[in-house]
Formats: C-alpha cells, structure tokens, sequence
C-alpha cells in the first residue's frame, strides 16, 4: 500500500519567515495530494490540495508543488504568522480512494 | 463542501465496555472512511465504510473489534467493542466530496478508556 514520509517533525520559524513541509510517497498510482492544519483539540481542516496533472497550486501565502517523477510534493507557507502555528499533515490518495497520512509536522511560529 | 456531524464529542468508558459513534452528513456521499488519532500522533485509517457493502478494514483491525454500520449515502456508526485503556485515543469520520476530492471530517470523539 501507500507510504507517505513526511519532515521535518518539528518546524520552529520566525514570524515573516518562509516555513517548507516535505513529502514523499511510494506509490506512483497517487494522483491526489492534500493538505491538512491541525490546531491543538480540532478536526483536521484542509488548507490546500493539488491533482497529480498540475505542478504547483498557489492561494495566496500558502502553494504547494508536486514533482511525479521524483514522487514528492511540499507545502510553502510564505510571510509566516502566529496563528499558523499548528500541526500540518499532507496526504497521498491512492486505490480506493484512501488517503494516506504522512506523520505530521509540528509548526512553530515565534512572534 | 460537506458538513459532518460526529457524536458524542468525547466519552469516559469502563474496560470491557462498547461505544458507538456516530456521523451524520448533510449530503449524500459514497465513501465514507473511519480513522483513529492517537495522542500526538498522525491518522491511521480504520475502514471505509460504503453503502449496502460491508465495510473495508486495514491491516491491524478488524470488524469483531470495530464493527460499523452505513445504512444510508449520509450516516455510518463505528463501534468500538470491549475496550480496554489502548484503545483511548480521537476517532474520527470522513468523507470524500467533489467527486472524491476536498475530504472533509467530522469535529471527532475522544475517547478515555478506564
């Protein structure tokens, strides 16, 4: 099945400071790769996706970028603010339409 | 997207007890999945629960232990069956939208096993 290694763990970042997640996955089938934020006692919300037929998706601080070849995909989070600090966990979706979770990264935003 | 309500929000449960959580969906989806979050941990899927089929567990669990129920295109129930203090930890439900993109989760129930 899907194995999806993410890292760093733990992320620590001065505010306005660019913050980078990476992911890599194993199963070339994967074409869907989302992105979740997950605050202390919340659900995971959905913060960015992007479809294997596209290379780099953009929405305003946050893109993400895919490279199939290479089977990896990262998170960038521009001009970093407090309140991004959180849990962020990227995913891989694979047969069945499952989603594989990497193992998290643990963002710290210092004011 | 869709609105996913999960209950109960949390629960104390003796060992050797059952409880079942429920989710509601506000549209009617086809795949609905069940995953479990262990303390500071990332999510393990459980199963995908899919309508008028009997549910699809992964590796390491199985449907004596979590039994689940998906009756309808908006509800499942997954059951966790004579607990024990392992298996304290947030369960939560999820479902696919867009044609099985944008997943979206319900808020999750946390579970203490005592």
């Amino acid at each position: 099945g899907e194995n999806v290694e993410q890292h760093p763990s733990t992320l620590s970042v001065q505010e306005g400071d660019s913050a980078v997640i990476k992911c890599t996955y194993s199963d070339s089938a994967s074409n869907y790769f989302p992105w979740y934020k997950q605050e202390l006692g919340k659900r995971p919300q959905l913060i960015i996706d992007i479809r294997s037929n596209v290379g780099e998706k953009k929405d305003q601080r946050i893109a993400v970028t895919l490279n199939k070849t290479a089977k990896h995909f990262s998170l960038h989070i521009t001009e970093t603010q407090p309140e991004d600090s959180a849990v962020y966990f990227c995913a891989a979706r694979g047969a069945g339409n499952m989603l594989t979770f990497g193992g998290g990264t643990r963002l710290m935003v210092k004011p | 997207s869709a609105v996913i309500s999960q209950k109960p929000s949390r629960d104390i449960c003796q060992r050797g007890t059952s409880l079942t959580i429920q989710c509601q969906v506000d549209s009617q989806v086809t795949m609905m999945f069940w995953y479990r979050q262990q303390p500071g941990q990332s999510l393990t899927l459980i199963a995908t629960a899919n309508q008028g089929s009997e549910a699809t567990y992964e590796s390491g669990f199985v449907i004596d232990k979590f039994p689940i129920s998906r009756p309808n295109l908006t509800f499942s129930t997954l059951t966790v069956s004579n607990m024990s203090p392992e298996d304290s930890s947030i369960y939560l439900c999820s479902v696919a939208v867009e044609r099985g993109y944008g997943y979206t989760f319900g808020s999750g129930t946390r579970l203490t096993v005592v």
